[in-house]
C-alpha cells in the first residue's frame, strides 16, 4: 500500500535528550514536511524539503532538524535546545508543484518529562 | 508567520444546523486547500481552489474562493455527527519555494 508512515506513534523521553522521529513514504513524492501541533495553535510549519540534500526552514525552526538524504525518508530530531517540545508532530508528503494536496502520516506524540 | 487567519477557532452547532469556516488573507493567495482532521486524527486534504471566484461542492460541502482570492469559506448545510472535526485552510506559496502553510482551524462539534 502507498502510504506515508510515522514512527513512532507515541514516544517518552526525559528532558535534555535528543530524540528523532521517523518518516518515511512510498508515494516517490518530492516534497516532504514536518509539522508541529498544539491546541489552538493549528498546524506549524518547523521544516520542509523540496529536494534530496535540500530543506528550508519553516516558520518554527529552531530547536529542531532535519536531514533529507533519500527521497523517502525526512526524519526530524526534537534537540535539547527546543523548549516545549511535548506536541503531536505530523509529516506530510507532496509532490512539487504548487497546486497539489499534501499527504499526511498518522502522526507521533512525543512527551517529555 | 502564518498568512492565512482563520474564524472562527470553534462552533458548537446542533446537528442539522449549517456551519461555515472562513479563511482570510492580507495577500492575494495561488490557491487555497482545505483539510478536515477527525479527533485524534490526521489532516485529510478536502478540495482545492485556484480561480477566482471559483464554488466547488461536494455532497453538502460548498467551498468557495474569493473574486480577488484574498478569502475563502467553507460552508455545510444541515450538519451530521460525522462533520465533527477541525477544519483547516492552507496556502502554498508555489514556484520555487514551495511552502504549504495553515491557518489555526476551525473546531466543529455538534450536538445530536
Amino acid at each position: 500500500d502507498g502510504g506515508i508512515t510515522q514512527s513512532p506513534k507515541y514516544l517518552f523521553r526525559k528532558e535534555g535528550q535528543n530524540v528523532t522521529l521517523s518518516c518515511e513514504q512510498n508515494l516517490n513524492h518530492d516534497a516532504m514536511y514536518w509539522y508541529r501541533q498544539d491546541p489552538g495553535q493549528g498546524l506549524r510549519l518547523i521544516y520542509y524539503s523540496q529536494i534530496v540534500n535540500d530543506f528550508q526552514k519553516g516558520d518554527i525552526a529552531e530547536g529542531y532538524s532535519v536531514s533529507r538524504e533519500k527521497k523517502e525518508s525526512f526524519p526530524l530530531t526534537v534537540t535539547s535546545a527546543q523548549k516545549n517540545p511535548t506536541a503531536f508532530y505530523l509529516c506530510a508528503s507532496s509532490w512539487d508543484r504548487g497546486d497539489t494536496e499534501a499527504f499526511f502520516g498518522q502522526g507521533t506524540r512525543l512527551t517529555v518529562v | 508567520g502564518q498568512q492565512v487567519m482563520q474564524i472562527p477557532q470553534y462552533q458548537h452547532v446542533q446537528e442539522g444546523e449549517d456551519f461555515t469556516t472562513y479563511c482570510n488573507s492580507s495577500t492575494t493567495l495561488s490557491n487555497i486547500q482545505w483539510y478536515k482532521q477527525r479527533p485524534g486524527g490526521h489532516p485529510v486534504f478536502l478540495i482545492q481552489l485556484v480561480k477566482s471566484g471559483e464554488v466547488k461542492k461536494q455532497k453538502r460541502l460548498t467551498f468557495q474562493f474569493g473574486e480577488a482570492k484574498k478569502n475563502s469559506s467553507l460552508h455545510i448545510t444541515a450538519t451530521q455527527t460525522t462533520d465533527v472535526g477541525t477544519y483547516f485552510c492552507a496556502e502554498n506559496s508555489g514556484g520555487s519555494n514551495y511552502k504549504l502553510t495553515f491557518g489555526k482551524g476551525t473546531l466543529l462539534t455538534v450536538n445530536p
